[in-house]
């Protein structure tokens, strides 16, 4: 069955380096996304990408994130200078279709540890 | 306020027996989806089931099926003969019409007991 791998499942980084996680997303979608999971806490939506630009972003995504789809198979999320409160768990998502009622497809995340 | 509300924390119920998990919602859109995923110990989250809110019928899948009152705003998600495999958080979420986004609720950690 195709899923969505993201890469690496856990990173620890010092705060104030850039990171770079890694989403290859299932084959025929279209749609990207990322969410975070504060330990504890609910999954928060960061932005969405299609088309090769941001269609929807939150207020948590500010200028110290990007997102790239930097070839035909990889999507990420670029943290340019980490903080403490980046710590959480970080999914990438795709979707055929944009329709209300098609599923997100969830990685298994990776769990970025900023010290 | 609070777009989805999941107002249990924690959930335990006996194996094979059912349990209801509740989850309300606030949208004023008129054409909106609701979606219940599985957060099992290891991470990731899996996708149970959808609910539209033009959809008539419950949904249902497998021992899934979801209790939809729209005039409450409420889409419970109702697990019959439960399972030691169901023991997981479970979250509600809801995406409103025009949007990309998911928009979800804190969780209910469900325990199943042997």
């Amino acid at each position: 069955e195709p899923e969505v791998t993201q890469t690496p499942s856990h990173q620890v980084t010092q705060m104030g380096q850039e990171v770079i996680l890694r989403c290859v997303p299932i084959s025929n979608h279209l749609y990207f996304y990322w969410y975070r999971q504060i330990l504890g806490q609910k999954v928060e939506f960061l932005v969405s990408f299609y088309n090769n630009e941001i269609s929807e972003k939150s207020e948590i995504f500010d200028d110290q994130f990007s997102v790239e789809r930097p070839d035909g198979s990889n999507f990420t999320l670029k943290i340019r200078s980490t903080k403490l409160e980046d710590s959480a768990m970080y999914f990438c998502a795709s979707s055929e279709a944009e329709v209300l009622n098609t599923e997100a497809f969830f990685g298994q995340g990776t769990r970025l540890t900023v010290v | 306020a609070q777009k989805i509300t999941q107002t249990q924390p924690g959930m335990f119920v006996q194996e094979k027996e059912a349990v209801t998990l509740d989850c309300t919602y606030d949208t004023s859109d008129q054409s909106y989806g609701l979606f219940w995923y599985k957060q099992p110990s290891s991470g990731e989250m899996i996708f149970l089931i959808y609910q539209g809110s033009y959809d008539e019928q419950n949904a249902t899948e497998g021992r899934y099926s979801l209790n939809f009152q729209k005039a409450r705003k409420s889409a419970n998600l109702v697990i019959s003969a439960s399972q030691l495999g169901d023991s997981a958080m479970y979250f509600c979420a809801m995406r409103e019409a025009y949007r990309r986004a998911l928009t979800f609720g804190s969780g209910t950690r469900l325990q199943v007991q042997p």
